[in-house]
């Protein structure tokens, strides 16, 4: 199983309201990602984990709240969000960030979360 | 930090046709993905290629990692070949590797 499922598929949010985005994988993935996808561009690294520990946040500002509870699951907490947070929320898992045997930083994507922010 | 650069950005192909997707990386890299996006936002890994050449299909793929460049074939182009292609690249930071997209190559594929 490469599954990577992420809830919601869609979110309209107000800027005042408290969201949170959620990321589930059961294949034993030690690495977990969250990358913001705008219209027409490519996917930009947000925050990584490794071992249930942020080792990476792309100086990401404070209204995101990653939070890794577990090893299969990523959530991503909204709060105060602005419109121009409007975008396509990727989450991502893989074996290792840096692995030592060939595919094991392989990254599987999920679905995604197209969030609107009114 | 480190550019990644794909070309063409865009592409139009005529069902059957192949073709040939770039992709420059400025520094040196720990891993190179490929990926498609298809026209609902999934994203697809299509190679795991640091260095070497792999095959799947209709799609190859070469990455000549001293020389900083990664190439994607596809051959007998299909309609649901259409979408996106990205280059992704590793590489290690403060804390630890973070992973860089190129800008990407757009195909649509034409019956």
């Amino acid at each position: 199983d490469t599954e990577v499922t992420q809830t919601p598929k869609h979110l309209v949010m107000g800027m005042t309201n408290k969201k949170s985005l959620k990321c589930e994988q059961h294949m034993g993935h030690r690495a977990m990602y969250w990358y913001k996808q705008k219209a027409k561009k490519p996917p930009e690294l947000m925050f990584v984990y490794s071992y249930e520990k942020l080792s990476i946040n792309e100086s990401v500002p404070s209204r995101f709240s990653p939070e890794c509870p577990n090893s299969s699951l990523l959530n991503l907490h909204l709060h105060a969000l602005q419109p121009e947070d409007s975008a396509l929320y990727l989450c991502a898992s893989s074996q290792e960030v840096q692995g030592y045997r060939d595919n094991q930083e392989t990254q599987y994507f999920g679905p995604g979360t197209r969030l609107l922010v009114l | 930090g480190i550019q990644v650069e794909q070309s063409p950005p865009d592409l139009i192909l005529q069902e059957g046709a192949n073709s040939t997707l770039r992709c420059n990386f400025s520094d040196s890299v720990n891993n190179l993905q490929w990926f498609h996006q298809n026209p609902w936002g999934q994203l697809i890994n299509l190679f795991y290629i640091p260095s070497g050449t792999k095959q799947n299909g209709r799609l190859s793929a070469t990455t000549v990692a001293t020389e900083r460049y990664s190439l994607l074939y596809i051959s007998s182009s299909q309609t649901t070949d259409s979408g996106v292609y990205f280059c992704a690249v590793s590489t290690r930071d403060t804390g630890g590797f973070k992973t860089i997209f190129g800008a990407g190559t757009r195909l649509f594929v034409k019956a």
